[in-house]
């Protein structure tokens, strides 16, 4: 079946830092892959997306890019702030089911 | 723009007692699905439907019911509740794949304790 695997943290990082994480996937077909955040007692909001092999998703400073030949989906940033501390979750999703989530990759920024 | 609306927020129950939890989107979504968020284990679909009257399992659907009568509402019913049924739940809604965008809205979330 389909599944997500992404990094374990949590990861802590000093501002301005730069950041990955690391997002892999299996499915069969085309699924079209998220990055979501989960800032502290709120729901989830989608940071980016891609529908398609080697589309970039860019949002917040934030980019990753679908490597259908990896079977990945990295999330990276070039210079992280204390706001963007959250629970990154990499996601996909295919027809006629729901979205499939990884377990979360916390992330702390210290200043 | 209400998008999609849980209800309750926060609830405790006793070891045997059911409750429904709400949810309402007026997006015209066609998807809606139903997770648990747990410590470590990120968040587990417990049922999805693909329209009115269309309802399946997801990972984790043991002690859980739902039904889809109208495309606005999914409840989610707890028939005898357990401890280990205490989680953060969330509800979400998206249009169907194939469509130009299937990103799915999240609602705020309900807070769930079993005692």
């Amino acid at each position: 079946g389909n599944s997500v695997t992404q990094m374990e943290g949590p990861v802590t990082l000093s501002e301005e830092a730069f950041l990955t994480i690391n997002c892999t996937y299996t499915a069969t077909g085309y699924p079209s892959l998220f990055w979501y955040v989960q800032y502290p007692g709120e729901g989830l909001q989608l940071l980016l997306k891609a529908t398609k092999a080697d589309d970039k998703g860019s949002n917040k400073g934030f980019e990753a890019t679908y490597r259908k030949e990896t079977t990945s989906f990295h999330l990276e940033k070039g210079s992280v702030q204390v706001s963007d501390s959250a629970v990154y979750f990499c996601a996909l999703n295919q027809a006629g089911t729901a979205l499939i989530f990884g377990k979360g990759t916390t992330l702390s920024v210290s200043s | 723009n209400a998008g999609v609306t849980q209800t309750p927020k926060f609830q405790v129950l006793k070891t045997g007692q059911s409750m429904t939890l709400q949810c309402a989107q007026d997006m015209n979504h066609e998807y809606m699905s139903w997770y648990r968020q747990d410590p470590g284990m990120g968040l587990r679909l417990i049922h999805y439907s693909v329209g009115a009257g269309i309802t399946d399992q997801g990972e984790v659907p043991n002690g859980y019911n739902v039904s889809r009568s109208t495309t606005e509402d999914f409840p989610l019913r707890l028939l005898s509740a357990a401890p280990s049924q205490t989680s953060v739940y969330f509800c979400a809604s998206s249009f169907g794949q194939g469509r130009a965008n299937t990103e799915a809205f999240f609602g705020q979330g309900t807070r769930l304790t079993v005692v």
